[in-house]
């Protein structure tokens, strides 16, 4: 399977606390993705990092990039009760359009 | 701007039956891809269109098809009904010439019994 893996698969954490997500996938990327999901329901894009990048900022929001390692990981900072969802990343394999998703991480946040 | 709408939200179909699936993307974006998301498989690639044609295709067999239309709403096929088509089916729409981002819907929920 292409299918990414993610680390950890859940995740609990309280309100304030930083939370850290890690990614690893298979195959050459244009670039990565990180997206959130409630309750299963749609996906929401967070932040999309491309392969010649090694670090994004976006709001609380950090992604890192190594594409030597095949690795990506997102760092959620001061973290509140809404940010309680499952997150994904998924990688644009190169020379396609398609997403790969990851196995996804289930974050708690307790208030 | 409206978001990506997909219906109908909910379905029941029965063990070898057909489902049709609708989605209209943001205006303006051509590009439209479907994925299913099961507790077993994740979340897999289905299709992919951009200007009525399909660009990609995941590892589905072919009771599984789809079509864009000239005003870039997309339409998603199930023949054969199997239990194992249980799923969530999200659609996504993206400005091809702006980036990579994925606009997903809320989902199709399809329950096959």
């Amino acid at each position: 399977s292409q299918q990414g893996e993610e680390d950890p698969q859940a995740l609990s954490i309280q309100e304030g606390e930083n939370a850290t997500m890690n990614c690893s996938y298979k195959t050459s990327i244009n670039n990565l993705q990180w997206y959130r999901q409630n309750s299963g329901r749609g996906l929401v894009h967070l932040i999309l990092i491309r392969s010649n990048e090694r670090e994004k900022h976006s709001g609380r929001l950090r992604v890192t990039l190594d594409t030597s390692k095949k690795s990506s990981s997102l760092l959620i900072t001061a973290s509140r009760a809404a940010d309680t969802a499952s997150y994904f990343c998924a990688t644009v394999p190169y020379n396609t359009d398609k997403l790969i998703f990851g196995t996804g991480t289930r974050l708690q946040v307790f208030p | 701007k409206a978001g990506v709408t997909q219906t109908p939200r909910y379905l029941i179909k029965t063990r070898g039956q057909q489902v049709t699936l609708s989605c209209s993307p943001i205006s303006g974006h051509r590009s439209v891809s479907w994925y299913q998301q099961t507790p077993g498989q994740g979340l897999q690639f289905l299709f992919e269109y951009f200007s009525e044609t399909q660009r990609n295709k995941g590892n589905f067999p072919g009771r599984f098809s789809g079509r864009q239309f000239s005003n870039s709403r997309s339409e998603m096929n199930v023949s054969t009904l199997e239990l194992g088509d249980s799923a969530l089916y999200l659609c996504a729409s993206r400005d091809r010439d702006r980036g990579y981002g994925y606009t997903f819907g809320s989902g199709t929920r399809l329950t096959v019994v």
